[in-house]
């Protein structure tokens, strides 16, 4: 039990554009969602933490504008990286909890390896 | 500052050896500890995690750990390693609040 699944896995795309990725809790509701950013050979960095059917919290220095969240359902939150430049290619992984609460542990999906050429 | 350390980058070990990898939190209190794997290019793999209790803590794929905290530490272990077991190894710690603080890694080789 407890999959989260991450779509795309990989997509590249030319600078400038918006590229979407979902993630979704496959056999639970998933009151939380985390999205962290890695960089090759490095620790996952939160970027920002949304609660469904609320605004989503970002962490210092993560720019809402540019990284969109949008968590509609208990099943579903996407980020959107918008007018994305070479700069925000990276690895870019969710994870999801069932419950709110620092004793439930998170479940990640696959990532999605983002290029902008 | 509340912080993870994990003080090896990277741990080569041959098949069928045991395996230590090394975890130290920095916190007031007890955080709740937990171990992830990842394989290239993927998500993590929740290991094993710890909250309170007995301070060894078993896990999947034949991974223990043992929560110490006179050290502040979390060491991961396991009697004897596959090669399938090779990949990056992270120690998180969440100090209190929803989110996960995690270690730098450690990439783990193993050689025939």
């Amino acid at each position: 039990g407890a999959v989260v699944s991450q779509h795309p896995s990989r997509v590249i795309c030319k600078s400038g554009t918006s590229v979407k990725i979902e993630c979704r809790s496959l056999d639970f509701q998933a009151t939380t969602m985390f999205w962290y950013r890695q960089f090759p050979k490095q620790s996952l960095m939160l970027m920002a933490t949304s609660n469904e059917g609320s605004k989503a919290t970002y962490e210092q220095g993560v720019e809402k504008d540019k990284f969109l969240i949008n968590h509609a359902s208990l099943t579903l939150s996407t980020l959107t990286v918008t007018s994305a430049h070479p700069e925000d290619s990276s690895f870019y992984i969710c994870s999801a909890a069932k419950e709110r609460g620092w004793d439930q542990p998170q479940h990640f999906g696959d990532g999605t390896r983002l290029s902008i050429l | 500052a509340q912080s993870v350390t994990q003080p090896d980058i990277h741990i080569t070990v041959s098949e069928g050896a045991s395996l230590e990898l090394r975890c130290n939190y920095s916190y007031g209190a007890t955080p709740y500890l937990f171990w992830y794997v990842q394989s290239p290019g993927q998500g993590l793999q929740l290991l094993l995690k710890y909250f309170s209790g007995d301070t060894l803590v078993q896990g999947i794929k034949g991974f223990e750990a043992e929560f110490k905290r006179s050290q502040s530490s979390f060491n991961l272990r396991k009697p004897s390693v596959h090669w399938s077991d090779a990949a990056e190894y992270f120690c998180a710690a969440n100090f209190g609040n929803e989110k996960l603080t995690f270690g730098t890694g450690t990439r783990l080789t193993i050689i025939p």
